[in-house]
Parts: C-alpha cells; structure tokens; sequence
C-alpha cells in the first residue's frame, strides 16, 4: 500500500516551460488537492476534485491546471511556467468531504528560473 | 470568515521541557472540524488528531495532548516532555461543513527541540 505518490520528485524548469506533475493513490479516495507550499505561507490549495471527472479552483489557481481523468490520478499541470511558481506542491486525497483527515504525498520541490 | 491563526511563528525548547502550541480559528459554521498536522524535517505531512465541534473533550495520546474550548475558538497541542524527534512544523487546521469540504491551514508552528 503506496499510500499517495507524486511523480516527479524535483524539477527545474526555465521561465515559460510547461510541465505536468502527477499525484496516485491506491486508498480508492474520491477527493483529491494540489496544495502550494512556500515559506511563512502555510499550505494554500490550488485545485481539488471531489471525484472522477471533476475538478474545482481553491484558493490560488491561476496559471495552474488540473485533470481527474482516472480516479486514482490526479494532475496538475503548468502551461507556462513563472518565478513565482517556484514553490513545494502536495498532493493529499481524503475518503470523503473535509471533515475527514487528507493523507499527503511526499511532495515535489519545483524552481522555475 | 474561516480562518486558522498559529500566533507562534517558532519556538525553542529544551528537551524535556513541555510546550504548548497554539491555534485559533475563525467559523461561523456551527458544524467543523479541526486538525493538526505534523511535517518533520523530511517533508512530508503526517495527520495527528482530528476533532469535530461537537466533541470538546480533550485528547490524549502518549506525550500529545490537545485542549479544544469553543468558547475561546481554540485548539491547542501540548507536547509532554518534549524529545529531539518531535522538531517540526506543526499546522492546525479547520474544515467547515458547509464550505465546499476544502480545508485551511494555519501558516504553521516551527518547533525547535534542543538536546
């Protein structure tokens, strides 16, 4: 049992590349997050899916996209990579609805230059 | 407006010593949940205790405790003869039920146990 993994591990990307990192879990969890995390600011949600299919924007989507084609998978996606984008993603996913605890991969360190 | 407040950006202790690490939230939901989580040095993200408006006993497991009183919206974790092994960054968190199931983290308490 894996758990929730995140593909890749690092990365270092140049000012206007796109890339997309991947998110897996093997609990059969039907919601999963992108969460940004950067120093003094806490983790800030990027997009979430309450299921296979669906995806809705949290708190700081913009320049980032998402898919939900599997429901084990999750993507997030940049199209056109900023400095501002250098940041640590996790991913998590939860049995259900918020009120119960998210299980958080081991996240990728991102620096865009 | 929900929101997470951890006042204590970091603290050091020494070994042994017990230390307490505070959380306020903000809710007008009558129905949430709060959380802590604990991120080591290592990165990742471990789920401590998760607790629900409606229960306010206090938690104990091993040398963590958590204090919930509504009445002060807070939601407070004490470390009990504190080890090496317990330095982190411990977030607190809220999810309220009626607000989309999203949940949101405090910025997070960094613990620095000293030997």
């Amino acid at each position: 049992n894996a758990g929730v993994t995140q593909t890749p591990k690092f990365r270092v990307l140049k000012t206007g590349q796109s890339m997309t990192l991947l998110c897996a879990q093997d609990m059969n969890h039907e919601y999963m997050y992108w969460y940004r995390q950067d120093p003094g600011m806490g983790l800030r949600l990027i997009h979430y899916s309450v299921g296979e299919g669906t995806t809705a924007k949290g708190e700081v989507p913009d320049g980032y996209n998402v898919s939900r084609l599997k429901k084990q998978n999750f993507l997030l996606g940049l199209e056109s990579a900023a400095p501002s984008q250098t940041s640590v993603y996790f991913c998590a996913s939860s049995w259900q609805q918020g009120s119960y605890e998210q299980y958080f991969g081991p996240g990728t360190r991102l620096t865009v230059t | 407006a929900q929101k997470v407040t951890q006042a204590q950006t970091e603290i050091s202790v020494v070994e042994k010593e017990d230390v307490t690490l505070d959380c306020v939230y903000e809710t007008r939901d009558t129905t949430y949940y709060l959380f802590w989580y604990k991120q080591p040095p290592s990165g990742e993200l471990v789920f401590l205790i998760r607790r629900n408006s409606f229960d306010e006993q206090n938690e104990i497991s091993g040398r963590y405790s958590w204090n919930f009183q509504k009445s002060t919206s807070s939601f407070n974790f004490t470390i009990t003869a504190s080890q090496v092994v317990d330095s982190a960054v411990y977030f607190c968190a809220l999810s309220e039920l009626h607000r989309d199931d999203k949940i949101i983290f405090g910025k997070g308490t960094r613990l620095h146990i000293l030997p």
